[in-house]
């Protein structure tokens, strides 16, 4: 029963360079989201879906970019990473409107 | 916009000791509240969640929540912490379409021996 799953665990990036943070779930869940965690500042919302096509903005959504093609994925793409990307990324998946979230273990990512 | 305030940022209760974290929202109608924690290098879990009916919930690993809509206040509460309790405890709110979670910035709770 694998759930949520990110990957890569871990990434090492250099300035400038480009990037695809993967995220899937085999829970058939329309709704996810994905989350920037930085010390202090809890888990802020960057993008999120509501079905396959269709996306929306969260509170910390410039630099980074999304689609959602299927049910199951959620990519978030950083175009030309920046040293304040660096962060851990959580994705989340809902089953619908106001219902809990189940989480991924999270991508640490850092930006040199 | 919808908010939610954990006043402390860091607690630290004796093992055996009873526990309080703290939880503020902001919403106009009735919220959808949940509470998370969150262990060391791992994602986040669920511990509980109140959608409407009685305002006492329970959750996982003997914890409770006061929905308190006078006070509008969530408050997360444990009779007798254990060492392992120790983690981030996140609180987190619908927001008003229903279509994200809106999350505290998080109580870190220690426990000592």
């Amino acid at each position: 029963n694998a759930g949520v799953t990110q990957t890569p665990k871990f990434q090492v990036l250099k300035t400038g360079q480009s990037m695809t943070l993967q995220c899937a779930q085999d829970m058939n869940h329309e709704y996810m989201s994905w989350y920037r965690q930085d010390p202090g500042m809890g888990l802020r919302l960057i993008h999120y879906s509501v079905g396959a096509g269709i996306t929306d903005q969260g509170e910390v959504p410039n630099g980074y970019n999304v689609s959602r093609s299927t049910t199951e994925d959620f990519p978030l793409r950083l175009l030309s990473a920046a040293p304040s990307q660096t962060s851990v990324y959580f994705c989340a998946s809902r089953p619908g409107r106001n219902t809990e979230a189940f989480f991924g273990q999270g991508t640490r990512l850092t930006v040199v | 916009a919808q908010s939610v305030t954990q006043p402390d940022i860091h607690i630290t209760v004796s093992e055996g000791a009873s526990l309080e974290l703290r939880c503020n929202y902001s919403y106009g109608a009735t919220p959808y509240l949940f509470w998370y924690v969150q262990s060391p290098g791992q994602g986040l879990q669920l511990l509980l969640k109140y959608f409407s009916g009685d305002t006492l919930v329970q959750g996982i690993k003997g914890f409770e929540a006061e929905f308190k809509r006078s006070q509008s206040s969530f408050n997360l509460r444990k009779p007798s912490v254990h060492w392992s309790d120790a983690a981030e405890y996140f609180c987190a709110v619908g927001n008003q379409a229903g279509t994200a979670l809106i999350f505290g910035k998080g109580t870190t709770l220690s426990v000592s021996s």
